[in-house]
């Protein structure tokens, strides 16, 4: 069964400092992975994608990180902001069985003075 | 300005009563999906279209029906709401399909109550 693991569930960290929020997948075959950021009451928004050939994909302070043999993805925030307080949520594509979407449950992160 | 809406963002209905969300964008997309989000599970995958009159089924499809007759609109329709579809609804447009790279552009979500 296809499954996206992500973790930690919740995050609180100090503004400024980084973090790194983890995906672990068991979708095969792969097509891509993307990150999405979903502040609180609005739909997701997309931050990056990666495919099976790509190990590192930046936004501005968001780098994603892909290593497809081990089936991890990672996405690191620099000097976090205020404004960075929300749901990250990492979506796997398969090749197969149409354009069918496996969504991870998000992490929490929450930004605080 | 290119975005996906909802209709409406918040309704209260009755089990039984059926009910219509419509979903409409202006970016002439190709790719529509509708979404379901629930405390702890997260996004889940209603129906999706690839393109006019072509609709396929997500993980959660029961109790849901979907049309795809304009390409800019793809509503869902609730038969007999029953109170387990109470849930915040997305909808979601994309220039081509997620396997093809497609970046989804979601709307601003329905938070629709069954009692």
């Amino acid at each position: 069964k296809n499954q996206v693991e992500q973790s930690p569930q919740s995050l609180i960290i100090l503004e400024g400092k980084n973090c790194t929020l983890q995906c672990n997948y068991t979708v095969s075959p792969f097509s891509n992975l993307r990150w999405y950021k979903q502040d609180t009451g609005r739909g997701p928004v997309s931050l990056t994608i990666m495919t099976f050939s790509e190990n590192t994909k930046s936004n501005g302070r968001y780098t994603a990180t892909l290593d497809a043999d081990t089936k991890q993805s990672s996405l690191h925030i620099t000097a976090s902001q205020l404004s960075d307080s929300a749901s990250y949520i990492c979506v796997v594509t398969s090749t197969g069985g149409g354009n069918k979407l496996t969504f991870g449950t998000g992490t929490q992160l929450k930004v605080e003075l | 300005e290119a975005q996906v809406t909802q209709n409406p963002r918040y309704l209260i209905t009755v089990t039984g009563k059926k009910l219509t969300v419509t979903c409409s964008q202006n970016m002439n997309h190709e790719y529509m999906s509708w979404y379901r989000q629930d405390p702890g599970l997260g996004l889940r995958q209603i129906y999706y279209s690839m393109n006019v009159e072509v609709t396929d089924k997500g993980d959660v499809p029961e109790g849901y029906k979907v049309s795809r007759k304009e390409k800019r609109n793809f509503p869902l329709i609730l038969e007999s709401p029953s109170p387990n579809q109470t849930s915040l609804y997305f909808c979601a447009s994309s220039i081509k399909g997620p396997r093809a790279g497609g970046t989804q552009y979601f709307g601003p979500g329905t938070r629709l109550t069954v009692l």
